[in-house]
């Protein structure tokens, strides 16, 4: 079975633009979380995604957002980039079904804004 | 955002030593996940826990959740050179449908001294 998979491996953005990421899950895992990860703060929770809706949020400003499609697919989008923003960006799926939820990661995607 | 706290932060130890890590927390998770991450890649999953006081092991790794559900530790045995890397606990607050996010530990990494 496939892993998750993560497109694109590398970005290089400048200072105001816009970015889409796009994370697609192991088959059948129904939930989408996004991570970022920084030397200074480590692995922070974005949001996670179950059926096409939004279930939770972290603590992110409003230029951080991300949708799922019916086939589980998710997408991440940062809007007006910030020198702060460059990270890897690592997108995980689980099942979401009963007791056992473990997360599997993606290579993820490593954002350089300039 | 919040960080459990991991110690040690780093390691130098010889190979075939045995190594120890633990994982702290101020709130109660109902499961806990210890990943490795190599440079470059996303974490890979290692031991998975859900029963507070349980012993899991995977081959020369052996993880124990606390039975505070406070914490966790990670135990591997006669390390090897592919040992290397960063080891990150992971906890999540409820095993029930609708909690999918995970919050990380500060990190252990491993170095192997020749």
């Amino acid at each position: 079975k496939a892993g998750v998979t993560q497109t694109p491996r590398y970005l290089i953005k400048t200072r105001g633009q816009q970015v889409t990421l796009s994370c697609s899950p192991i088959s059948g895992h129904r939930s989408v979380s996004w991570y970022q990860q920084t030397p200074g703060q480590g692995l922070q929770f974005l949001f996670e995604y179950f059926s096409e809706t939004q279930r939770n949020k972290g603590n992110f400003p409003g230029r951080f957002s991300g949708r799922q499609f019916s086939n589980s697919r998710s997408e991440m989008n940062v809007s007006t980039l910030e020198l702060g923003d460059s990270a890897l960006y690592l997108c995980a799926s689980s099942l979401a079904s009963g007791r056992y939820n473990e997360q599997f990661f993606g290579p993820g995607t490593r954002l350089t804004v300039l | 955002g919040q960080q459990l706290n991991q110690s040690p932060q780093s390691m130098f130890i010889q190979e075939g030593e045995d190594v120890s890590m633990n994982c702290t927390s101020s709130s109660i998770f109902n499961t806990w996940l210890w990943y490795k991450q190599d440079p470059g890649e996303g974490p890979v999953l290692l031991i998975a826990l859900y029963k507070a006081g349980e012993l899991t092991s995977n081959g020369r790794l052996t993880a124990q959740f606390g039975i505070t559900r406070k914490d966790s530790f990670l135990n591997i045995s006669a390390s090897i050179p592919s040992d290397v890397g960063i080891y990150f606990c992971a906890g999540q607050a409820s095993t029930n449908f609708g909690n999918e996010k995970l919050t990380f530990g500060t990190g252990t990494r491993l170095t192997i001294i020749p």
